[in-house]
């Protein structure tokens, strides 16, 4: 996807672990999101930054941190990571001005908690 | 509550023939709606994007339609191709906020068979 990667594609990691996953973009875009998508759901958000260092919570916030100490990075930390929150995350980034802005997602990382 | 919800939630057709899908919506106060296309183990990709005062939008083989009066959008696909296999999302948002205000639909699974 054009401008914007995640890392790492697939992992597995266990029940109380911590973990972080990275979302790289290299457009200088101000806003970055990050989603869940779990079958049976639409894609629901996690966290949001409008710039560095400022972010807020989504939709489904509890149980994730997030850093944004550089345009280009925004990272998704499970502190301790659960079984609920297996699930694939995708980042996204927005793009455009005025009514026409749109939103470039990235390919999505698939957490297995075990 | 804002909603989007989408119908069918899978649909099997032929290679070349024509399908439609829906997308009902109840997210007040309404800015656009968007068409998304995300093919298996990959993220999002925008198709089209309409706002309150278009009616019909158009991208290739693809044509979404809104009425916004009704609170429906349509996407048609004309001439299947096997490539069209792939989850189509239905993304409604609001006015105003950092956070986008999306409200994404549960998305129809589509299977084009040769």
């Amino acid at each position: 996807d054009a401008g914007i990667t995640q890392s790492p594609r697939h992992k597995v990691t266990e029940t109380g672990t911590p973990v972080t996953l990275r979302c790289h973009q290299t457009e200088n875009h101000r806003y970055m999101y990050w989603y869940r998508q779990d079958p049976g759901h639409g894609l629901r958000l996690i966290h949001y930054s409008y710039g560095v260092k400022d972010t807020d919570k989504g939709e489904v916030s509890d149980g994730y941190s997030v850093s944004r100490s550089k345009t280009e990075d925004f990272l998704l930390t499970l502190e301790s990571a659960t079984s609920s929150q297996t699930s694939v995350y995708f980042c996204a980034i927005r793009t455009g001005e005025g009514a026409n802005y749109g939103y470039t997602f990235g390919s999505g990382t698939r957490l297995t908690v075990v | 509550k804002n909603q989007v919800e989408q119908s069918p939630q899978s649909l099997i057709i032929l290679e070349g023939k024509n399908c439609t899908l829906q997308c009902n919506y109840t997210v007040s106060p309404f800015s656009n709606l968007r068409w998304y296309k995300q093919d298996t183990g990959r993220g999002p990709v925008s198709l089209t994007i309409m706002t309150f005062s278009e009616n019909t939008k158009s991208n290739g083989r693809y044509t979404a339609t809104l009425d916004a009066d009704t609170k429906q959008s349509s996407l048609h696909i004309t001439a299947s191709q096997l490539s069209d296999s792939a989850s189509y999302i239905c993304v409604v948002s609001g006015y105003g906020g950092s956070q986008g205000n999306l409200i994404f639909g549960k998305g129809t699974k589509l299977s084009v068979k040769p």
